[in-house]
């Protein structure tokens, strides 16, 4: 049990235009996601915990209008980046806590984001 | 908020040899402290964890120490092997309703055959 997945695995994109992550739990109900960005040899920095069927939660400095969280149904959050620039580039991974394992977070397989 | 400090960034051990790594948080009213190992382009993945009710926990060669007085936790891998090397991060969180992990900074971990 407990397994995550994102969608695409990698991705790359021409500056401009939007790019959408999938992430799904795929054997359990998530009512909070979270989304994290990963520079190169860098740590996970948190930018915002998705929650089914409200706004999302954006961590200090992470701008909502940039990075668009949808949490529509509780096994999928989707993250768009939006008018997505080379700086913007970076592994993109997303978390979610099976309700069973007192808040252990698993993640998901990550996102490979190029903005050329 | 939360802050997460770890130490080393790099550790380099001879096989067989023990490795350690430490972190401190600056919360107190953090509970839960989670260690993640990810190898170069792939998921963390959670290795041991530590509530904080508990001041250890052991798993196999794997173990997590918990001292809340003065807000630092520590893992202890013992026996090292080539396969153990990776990056390992430290983090805390609250366990409110947001359950959200901040991390430290990671270290770098290369066992030597």
């Amino acid at each position: 049990g407990a397994v995550v997945s994102q969608h695409p695995s990698r991705v790359i994109c021409k500056s401009g235009t939007s790019v959408k992550i999938e992430c799904r739990s795929l054997d359990f109900q998530a009512t909070t996601m979270f989304w994290y960005r990963q520079f190169p040899k860098q740590s996970l920095m948190l930018m915002a915990t998705s929650n089914e069927g409200s706004k999302a939660t954006y961590e200090q400095g992470v701008e909502k209008d940039k990075f668009l969280i949808n949490h529509a149904s509780l096994t999928l959050s989707t993250l768009t980046v939006t008018s997505a620039h080379p700086e913007d580039s970076s592994f993109y991974i997303c978390s979610a806590s099976p309700p069973w394992t007192g808040h252990e977070q698993y993640f998901g397989p990550g996102t490979r984001l190029t903005v050329t | 908020g939360e802050n997460v400090e770890q130490h080393p960034s790099t550790l380099s051990v001879q096989e067989g040899d023990s490795a350690v790594i430490k972190c401190t948080y600056s919360d107190s009213a953090s509970n839960y402290f989670p260690w993640y190992k990810q190898e170069l382009g792939k998921r963390p993945q959670l290795i041991i964890d530590i509530r904080s009710n508990v001041g250890e926990k052991k798993d196999q060669r794997i173990a997590v120490t918990l001292n809340k007085t003065a807000k630092h936790f520590s893992l202890h891998i013992t026996e090292t092997q080539p396969e153990d090397s990776a990056v390992y991060f430290c983090a805390a969180s609250l366990m409110d309703s947001s359950y959200k992990l901040i991390f430290g900074s990671g270290t770098r971990l290369l066992v030597r055959p």
